[in-house]
């Protein structure tokens, strides 16, 4: 059965140090999403791409912050340097298209910055 | 904008109907739905309606929404303790894309 990809499933780290997460959506899907899920609340969204575009990053925290898609297949986000606060679950999800429809999520990548 | 509400916490017994509520902010909302998260997993996703529907049946789910009061609820008959989880709701909004928000998640303790 198809799945989203996720790796490192867990990450721990020292504040300052660089971290980064990979993601490998279904294939064929267009719209991949990154959310950070923090202990206790629902997911927030992060950054979204159509293809290799980024569609809407508004609460992407780009001083620290970055995502990209260059082939339009799998996804990086990068945080550098980690703050104690980027403590969560970094969830990817893969949509077919632009359309309204199922996202189908990975199961995470729990990042603990110490 | 965009708010996703739902209460915290519900607990019912083994064979009883759960029944799980949430408020959404924007009436431009396309699909809305309702998601399972089991402890350290990513979201599966239970089942979700069309805007322009008022009742969806999926087995042992019921899925009503008012859209006049923007509120969505998931009922679960004869409940589990399988079915001990977070249930998030969300909406998907169209802002020239498909954004999709989602509520803090309420879980469910199901008490054999």
């Amino acid at each position: 059965e198809a799945e989203v990809a996720q790796s490192p499933r867990y990450k721990i780290t020292e504040k300052s140090q660089a971290v980064a997460f990979w993601c490998d959506p279904i294939s064929g899907h267009a719209t991949l999403y990154w959310y950070r899920q923090i202990l206790g609340q629902g997911p927030e969204l992060l950054v979204q791409f159509q293809d290799e575009s980024v569609v809407d990053d508004s609460q992407l925290p780009k001083d620290r912050f970055s995502a990209e898609r260059l082939k339009g297949v799998d996804s990086t986000l990068k945080i550098q340097p980690a703050e104690l606060g980027d403590s969560a679950m970094y969830l990817c999800a893969s949509r077919l298209g632009p359309a309204p429809g199922e996202l189908f999520f990975g199961e995470g990548s729990r990042l603990t910055v110490l | 904008g965009e708010d996703v509400e739902q209460s915290l916490f519900l607990s019912v017994r083994e064979g009883d109907s759960s029944v799980i509520n949430c408020t959404y902010t924007d009436s431009s909302s396309t699909y809305l739905y309702w998601y399972k998260q089991e402890p350290g997993a990513g979201l599966q996703l239970l089942t979700y309606i069309f805007s322009n529907m008022d009742m969806k049946q999926d087995q042992r789910l019921t899925v009503l929404l008012n859209k006049k009061d923007k509120h969505l609820s998931l009922r679960i008959a004869d409940t589990q303790t399988g079915d001990s989880a977070i249930y998030f709701c969300a909406e998907s909004i169209s802002r020239g894309y498909q954004k999709v928000t989602f509520g803090i998640g309420t879980k469910l303790q199901v008490i054999p």
